[in-house]
């Protein structure tokens, strides 16, 4: 059964720093992974989607990494701003299925 | 290209009563996800579709809950006999393929009263 678990839960950060997001999921057997902010009482803006066969991508101020092998996905944000106060997420399907976990999110708040 | 669209954005509904959720994938998309969030929790899947056809709806609550996603028109996501247990925020996402890119809409906030 795969598990997704986002590391820390809350983050608060001044303006301006660099900050690593952690993304763990339990079934290494993943077809992707998709990265996802969340502004309060709004839907998901996709950030990232990495295949399986990749080990980063970027776009941006942002890039994640992609180790299967340990189960752990990580979002990099670089020189972070008020802007990218949000809830972040990440979702794995499970293997064999078209069912996505969600991990429970990560709320970042930077202060200006 | 306008993104996924869903409607209403907000729905009263008293205890006993349906409820219909919309949902108008991008433009070229044929893959729709339907999930719901919990007050407080996290985004919990419930069923994925493609035109015409339920591939996997292992998130469906068994009793109450239809999804569809017709040839023609939106994909309807629809609640009979509503209890409070289903106030939620219900999103939709779209997708070009299975397992690709998803996008999702803004969700519809379901109260029950």
């Amino acid at each position: 059964k795969q598990e997704v678990t986002q590391i820390p839960a809350a983050l608060s950060v001044p303006e301006g720093e660099n900050l690593v997001l952690n993304c763990s999921f339990t079934d290494s057997a993943i077809y992707n992974l998709q990265w996802f902010r969340q502004d309060p009482g709004k839907g998901l803006t996709s950030l990232l989607l990495i295949q399986s066969s990749q080990r980063e991508q970027t776009s941006g101020r942002l890039n994640a990494s992609l180790d299967k092998s340990s189960g752990r996905s990580t979002l990099y944000i670089a020189a972070s701003q008020p802007g990218d106060s949000a809830t972040y997420l990440c979702a794995v399907p499970t293997s064999g299925t078209y069912k996505y976990i969600f991990g429970t999110g990560t709320r970042l708040k930077v202060l200006a | 290209n306008a993104g996924v669209m869903q409607n209403p954005r907000h729905l009263v509904r008293r205890r006993g009563q349906e409820a219909r959720l919309r949902c108008s994938p991008m433009k070229g998309h044929s893959h729709v996800y339907w999930y719901r969030q919990l007050p407080e929790e996290g985004l919990k899947f419930m069923v994925y579709l493609q035109k015409e056809n339920i591939i996997d709806e292992s998130g469906m609550p068994k009793e109450r809950f239809s999804a569809e996603f017709p040839k023609e028109g939106p994909s309807i996501l629809r609640i009979q006999q509503v209890v409070r247990g289903d106030s939620a925020a219900y999103f939709c996402a779209s997708s070009p393929e299975s397992l690709g890119e998803q996008y999702f809409g803004p969700g519809t906030r379901l109260t029950v009263t």
